[in-house]
């Protein structure tokens, strides 16, 4: 069974601080990585994805891949009240699909 | 116009009514999925189809049925509906993928109870 495993938290964080997330993946062969934001109630909406080895960056948000770990991890900036969320993490699957952690629940206390 | 589109938001139904939560998407998107969210287990794949004559089932398809009438239509269906299937329902499209897995986008989603 194929898995992705995230802290569900509650990670909370003040304002203008770093927000660090963490996620690993059980299967080695993956190749796409991608972190969603979901708001209470509402849908998934894609922060960024993430393909090689190394950081990619997206304004305040910085994607970090290490396959040889089976880790990814995102990185928030100036963490802000309206970035609380849950944030999921998401591999691609061998059959084209995305397998999905839990998610970890963020807070941003002003 | 949203992307990806889900009728209806919210239902309220009772156990063993038959009920259907349909899909569309203008993104020109060959691959479409079903997926439910419960608290404090994510999201669980239900059915997913690679083209309109793909249908696969996910980890959870017991108790539920799909039907892809076209590219830009995936429908949902609980043949006879029962309270633990009480839980929000999302419809998601990605582009064909190769090697690498494509982005999935979601619909708004559907709140459904059943009593």
């Amino acid at each position: 069974q194929k898995e992705v495993e995230q802290n569900s938290g509650p990670l909370s964080v003040p304002e203008g601080a770093i927000a660090s997330l963490n996620c690993t993946y059980s299967d080695r062969g993956s190749q796409s990585f991608f972190w969603y934001r979901q708001y209470s109630g509402k849908s998934p909406e894609l922060i960024m994805f993430i393909y090689s080895n190394g950081d990619k960056e997206d304004g305040r948000f910085t994607a970090q891949l290490n396959k040889a770990s089976q880790y990814v991890s995102l990185l928030i900036r100036d963490s802000q009240p309206s970035d609380s969320a849950t944030y999921l993490c998401a591999v691609g699957g061998s059959q084209g699909n995305l397998i999905f952690g839990k998610g970890t629940k963020l807070s941003v206390k002003p | 116009d949203a992307d990806v589109t889900q009728t209806p938001r919210n239902r309220i139904t009772k156990t063993g009514k038959r009920i259907m939560l349909e899909c569309s998407q203008t993104k020109g998107h060959d691959r479409m999925y079903w997926y439910r969210q419960d608290p404090g287990l994510g999201l669980r794949l239900i059915y997913y189809s690679f083209d309109v004559k793909d249908i696969n089932k996910g980890e959870i398809s017991d108790g539920y049925s799909v039907s892809r009438q076209a590219q830009a239509k995936f429908s949902l269906s609980l043949e006879s509906a029962i309270p633990n299937q009480t839980a929000l329902y999302f419809c998601a499209t990605s582009a064909t993928g190769g090697a690498i897995s494509d982005t999935q986008y979601f619909g708004p989603g559907t709140r459904l109870t059943v009593l």
